[in-house]
């Protein structure tokens, strides 16, 4: 299967502090990617579709200054969670699928290995 | 919009069956099965994407029943490598590409 890569898988950061999180497609050309957040024993919940070449769209309630998303090339995309808060603390994981068309999504979505971020 | 499952947890003796069910409020293009044990990435099961479409991975399967928006994902003689979290993902049509995650059930499957 397609391997989609992301890095860091653990960071440690102070309060008030940036960190970015990148998310690589390294065999294929991913036009589009997704970023989910995970709470410990709770679902994956889809922040923002990145677009390449274009903004990316948030999911309602995700602050777009908060977390910022670019996607400025076919096989990477990167979180940076800005001016970072202990309540950000989480598991963010990032998925990329092949290049579609025709509705329904008939390839399954490739998930990278998750980046477990802790705010101090 | 999330997807709701059922049960939440289940706990196995090596060799039962289970059945976990995915809701949607939404009408379905298609629904994703993962796995997911701690601390990793969820792993793909199968994709859905035909109303009344049933697929089988060796011992796991799974129908959609597109009128009523639901799946269900069918464990048997189950093993202990099944433990994780299962999560159904599903993709609504009345919105673009991407994958909404149910709320999880979580299976310990125990010698």
């Amino acid at each position: 299967g397609a391997v989609v890569s992301q890095h860091p898988s653990r960071v440690i950061c102070k309060s008030g502090t940036s960190v970015k999180i990148e998310c690589r497609s390294l065999d294929f050309q991913a036009t589009t990617m997704f970023w989910y957040r995970q709470f410990p024993k709770q679902s994956l919940m889809l922040m923002a579709t990145s677009n390449e070449g274009s903004k990316a769209t948030y999911e309602q309630g995700v602050e777009k200054d908060k977390f910022l998303i670019n996607h400025a090339s076919l096989t990477l995309s990167t979180l940076t969670v800005t001016s970072a808060h202990p309540e950000d603390s989480s598991f963010y994981i990032c998925s990329a699928s092949y290049p579609r068309g025709p509705r329904p999504m008939n390839t399954e979505a490739f998930f990278g290995q998750g980046t477990r971020l802790t705010v101090v | 919009q999330q997807p709701v499952q059922s049960p939440q947890a289940v706990i196995l003796r090596e060799g039962e069956d289970a059945v976990i069910n995915c809701s949607s409020s939404k009408a379905l293009y298609s629904v994703h099965w993962y796995r997911q044990k701690h601390g990793e990435a969820p792993v793909f099961l199968m994709i859905l994407l035909k109303g009344g479409e049933q697929k089988g991975h060796e011992k796991i399967s799974a129908s959609f029943n597109e009128k009523k928006q639901q799946s269900s994902l069918y464990l048997t003689a189950s093993q202990l490598s099944y433990s994780g979290t299962y999560f159904c993902g599903t993709e609504n049509k009345d919105s673009s590409y991407k994958l909404i995650f149910g709320s999880g059930t979580r299976l310990l499957v125990r010698p």
